[in-house]
């Protein structure tokens, strides 16, 4: 079964860029879909489609994907950005939703 | 505006039955599948099943399959999880989410306790 990798854990200090990966096999030839989740919040859509932003998320946030990993790019990290970050796929071969295992973002 | 609510937390003994729900409003109910996430206490996000309200064609994840079944009311715009028999290890949090390509709208969650 298809599977997504993620980093446990990106650090940045403030004002720098972040960036998460998510890993798959061939991956580049999905779309892939970010989530943001703060502590005891649902989570929210903050890339979908490789790289759109849906209404009301900062232009901070943006995403690529090529080959076998797609990227989260968190420019000029704010203290606010301290969050766990999934990435999300549609395997069609199963028709199933794929999370990856999370990514936890801390913010020195 | 798209909401989706969640009915409030639960807490149950090993072997009860339970039915969460998730009301949606503010969009056609019947177009756009309705997906179902756990989350485990300090764990990731796993996905469970989605559902299609307009004709109630529904997936279940392999992990999940016989052991929950979502259902949909179209007529009051409602999904659910339900459990025959809980046990200890289903204590989490569940979501509900709309599904476009992505889950662009989610619940607030229920959390589900289980303990004797």
């Amino acid at each position: 079964s298809y599977v997504l990798t993620q980093p446990p854990s990106v650090s940045v200090a403030p004002g720098q860029t972040a960036r998460i990966t998510c890993g798959g096999n061939n991956i580049g030839s999905k779309s892939v879909h970010w989530y943001q989740q703060k502590p005891g919040q649902a989570p929210v859509l903050v890339v979908y489609g490789d790289s759109d932003r849906p209404s009301g998320i900062p232009e901070r946030f943006s995403g690529s994907n090529s080959g076998n990993t797609a990227t989260l790019t968190i420019s000029r990290v704010e203290a606010g950005d301290e969050a766990d970050y999934y990435c999300q796929v549609w395997d069609s071969s199963s028709d199933h939703v794929l999370f990856g295992g999370g990514t936890k973002l801390t913010v020195l | 505006e798209v909401q989706l609510v969640q009915s409030g937390a639960e807490v149950k003994k090993p072997g009860e039955s339970l039915k969460i729900s998730c009301k949606g409003s503010g969009y056609s109910f019947t177009s756009y599948w309705i997906g179902w996430v756990r989350q485990m206490p300090g764990k990731g996000l796993e996905w469970m099943g989605i559902i299609y309200p307009g004709d109630s064609d529904t997936r279940y994840s392999p992990s999940f399959q016989g052991q929950v079944t979502i259902s949909a009311d179209k007529s009051i715009s409602t999904a659910y999880l339900q459990w025959s028999s809980l046990k200890a290890s289903d204590t989490a949090m569940y979501y509900c989410a709309r599904i476009v390509r992505s889950l662009d709208y989610w619940g607030q969650g229920t959390l589900v306790t289980v303990s004797s």
